[in-house]
């Protein structure tokens, strides 16, 4: 049963840390994305990739923030430094062209202290 | 610019009764939609989707959804809701020109009282 993967499920660090969150897409999924959902802002868009390239990535606070395909069955979402308002469930999804469908993964749940 | 609003933060119903959950959307054209469900602790899950043809669609689970668009909306419905439907319901708006870029609406939690 193909799934998308991501790793850490939980995270706890304290500010200024650096944190790393990856993911595997299913394979023969083309499109990933990165989303960030909190109680107050709901499921925020972070960036996303097509085809390994970064096609939108304006959702993400870029002083701190970064996102990667390094290849195709990897996505990375870096945080550094990290800061208590980065505390947040942070879900990646990828996507086959034709369809548009996402499949999400069970999400990231992030903690700065 | 792409926007999705679902107005019912919370919503509380009957096993059995009826179901309709509300989105609106802002897309200048043709939008591809959907309707994914979040049980706690989990990633979302597709229940419906549509990108063209036949307004009505049906989903996964009993669900179904109506585009309008004299509306712009793309309400999801079920006849009988069960208490196993009780999680968060998200509608969601991609572009049809091909960016898939994906914006959530905010989420309607579902509680079912038996």
């Amino acid at each position: 049963d193909a799934r998308v993967t991501q790793t850490p499920r939980h995270k706890v660090t304290e500010m200024g840390q650096e944190v790393t969150m990856r993911c595997q897409p299913i394979l023969g999924h083309n499109t990933v994305f990165w989303y960030r959902q909190t109680m107050m802002q709901g499921l925020e868009l972070l960036a996303y990739f097509r085809n390994r390239a970064p096609l939108d990535d304006s959702g993400m606070p870029k002083d701190r923030f970064s996102a990667e395909m390094p290849d195709a069955t990897l996505a990375t979402l870096k945080i550094q430094p990290s800061e208590p308002r980065d505390s947040a469930v942070y879900f990646c999804a990828s996507g086959p062209d034709r369809t548009g469908e996402l499949f999400f993964g069970e999400g990231s749940r992030l903690t700065v202290l | 610019a792409q926007s999705v609003t679902q107005p019912d933060i919370h919503i509380t119903v009957s096993e059995g009764a009826s179901l309709e959950l509300r989105c609106n959307y802002s897309y200048g054209a043709t939008p591809y939609l959907f309707w994914y469900v979040q049980s706690p602790g989990q990633g979302l899950q597709l229940l419906l989707k549509y990108f063209s043809g036949d307004t009505l669609v049906q989903g996964i689970k009993g669900f179904e959804a109506e585009f309008k668009r004299s509306q712009s909306s793309f309400n999801l419905r079920k006849p009988s809701v069960h208490w196993s439907d009780a999680a968060e319901y998200f509608c969601a708006v991609g572009a049809s020109s091909g960016t898939y870029k994906y914006i959530f609406g905010t989420g309607t939690r579902l509680k079912v009282l038996a």
